[in-house]
């Protein structure tokens, strides 16, 4: 099946940019979705198909899918983006949901 | 506003079973797939399961098939989750999900979970 990896941990200054990436081979001819999960909550839907934006989502998350690599890009980071990170990836109806291992934003 | 209240969760033995409900409310539940997540604690998701709007289409994880069943009622707004033979390594919290109305299985809104603890 198709493996997926993430950076376990991420840290960044208030004001600066993040980015957590989400590995896998030639992970851009998927589809790959990104959640956002804070503590004791369920996870919430921050950027999907690589780069659109649900709607409540500020414009400071976006997304970027190429080659072995997809990106979630967070802008002008605050202190409430502290959070864990999953991409998932949709292979085929075969396998739906592949997760990566989540990536642990800190807010420095 | 969309809402999915799952319920049932709870401690159970292993080799015994448990049966999950998640109930749904302020969207048209026949016209989407949904799903079942789970996450163990302190680790990452899990799809456990899937089931299209008409309940044609089921998928299963490798780790549970053959031992969970998802099943729907439309006319009830409400997906099930019918767990048997749990080990330990069942333990976790369930969500219950709603798949968006594409093609690219995003879950576009999660209900808060349920705990299911498997331990003699």
């Amino acid at each position: 099946s198709f493996v997926v990896t993430q950076p376990p941990s991420v840290s960044v200054a208030p004001g600066k940019t993040a980015r957590i990436t989400c590995g896998g081979n030639n992970i851009g001819s998927t589809t790959v979705h990104w959640y956002q999960q804070k503590p004791g909550q369920a996870p919430v839907l921050v950027i999907y198909y690589d780069s659109d934006r649900p709607s409540g989502i500020p414009e400071r998350f976006s997304g970027s899918n190429s080659g072995n690599t997809a990106t979630l890009t967070i802008s002008r980071v605050e202190a409430g983006d502290e959070a864990d990170y999953f991409c998932q990836v949709f292979h085929n109806t075969n396998h739906p949901g592949v997760f990566g291992g989540g990536t642990k934003l800190a807010v420095l | 506003q969309v809402q999915l209240v799952e319920s049932g969760g709870g401690l159970v033995k292993p080799g015994g079973s448990l049966r999950l409900s998640c109930a749904a409310s302020g969207f048209t539940f026949s016209d989407y797939y949904m799903s079942w997540i789970r996450q163990a604690p302190g680790k990452g998701l899990e799809w456990v399961s899937y089931m299209s709007d008409s309940g044609v289409t089921i998928y299963y994880a490798d780790s549970v098939k053959g031992r969970f069943t998802i099943s729907r009622d439309n006319a009830e707004n409400s997906l099930y989750l019918q767990m048997n033979s749990l080990t330990a390594g069942d333990t976790a919290v369930y969500y219950c999900a709603r798949q968006g109305s594409g093609s690219g299985y995003d879950l576009e809104s999660w209900g808060q979970g349920t705990l299911v603890t498997v331990s003699s």
